[in-house]
């Protein structure tokens, strides 16, 4: 079965500060792993996908497979990026697809 | 539409009451989502549809739910008589394919009383 564990439900941190989101994954194949973002009275919505390889908002994450992990990392946090993330995965056996994700972390940025 | 639209975004009721919430996905996409968001909890996967294919009931936290899809398109979460721990923000979500991104709704917010 899949599952998706992210450890730290609040992240406090200063502006400027680096900030990691940790996620770790439990699956039995080749995932896609992908990172959430929901800011304050907004919806739901992607940030990055482990696939595109992009950078999002200075946000990077990588996806390591031995480690079975998916950290979201940024090297100096603004204010802005104050909402709550949540790291999710979909597997190609299970449900065909379905989008699993974790508890989510609550990231707060202080001046 | 722009987007996943679902209505009605609040909703209280009483007790023992049944509802019906409802979400229009993006137009031609195939996989459909619905997850439960309560107060402090993450969230909470109730049921997915992808197609054709029979759909993963897996989550549904008890037979006083349940949803279905009709045509392919629309989705209906019906709850009957509901309980106060059926609170909670139920959000919708599709995506073109599986293992694509998905696309969330705003979310119905119910109340029940």
């Amino acid at each position: 079965a899949q599952r998706v564990t992210q450890p730290e439900k609040l992240l406090s941190v200063f502006k400027g500060a680096p900030v990691e989101l940790k996620c770790n994954y439990s699956y039995s194949g080749s995932p896609e792993l992908f990172w959430y973002v929901q800011y304050s009275r907004q919806r739901l919505q992607l940030l990055l996908r482990h696939i595109s390889r992009e950078s999002i908002k200075g946000f990077t994450a990588d996806l390591n497979k031995g480690e079975t992990s998916f950290h979201l990392k940024k090297p100096f946090a603004q204010e802005e990026d104050s909402a709550m993330y949540y790291c999710a995965l979909s597997g190609q056996t299970d449900s065909w697809g379905k989008l699993q994700f974790g508890a989510g972390t609550q990231v707060v940025v202080t001046p | 539409g722009a987007g996943v639209s679902q209505s009605p975004s609040n909703k209280v009721t009483e007790k023992g009451k049944d509802v019906e919430l409802r979400c229009d996905p993006i137009s031609g996409h195939t996989a459909l989502y619905w997850y439960r968001q309560s107060l402090g909890q993450g969230l909470e996967f109730l049921i997915y549809f992808q197609g054709n294919s029979a759909p993963d009931k897996s989550g549904l936290p008890s037979d006083r739910f349940s949803a279905e899809r009709t045509g392919g398109s629309v989705s209906t979460l019906t709850i009957q008589r509901t309980q106060q721990e059926d609170s909670a923000v139920y959000l919708c979500a599709s995506s073109l394919r599986r293992q694509a991104e998905a696309f969330f709704g705003q979310g119905t917010r119910l109340t029940v009383v």
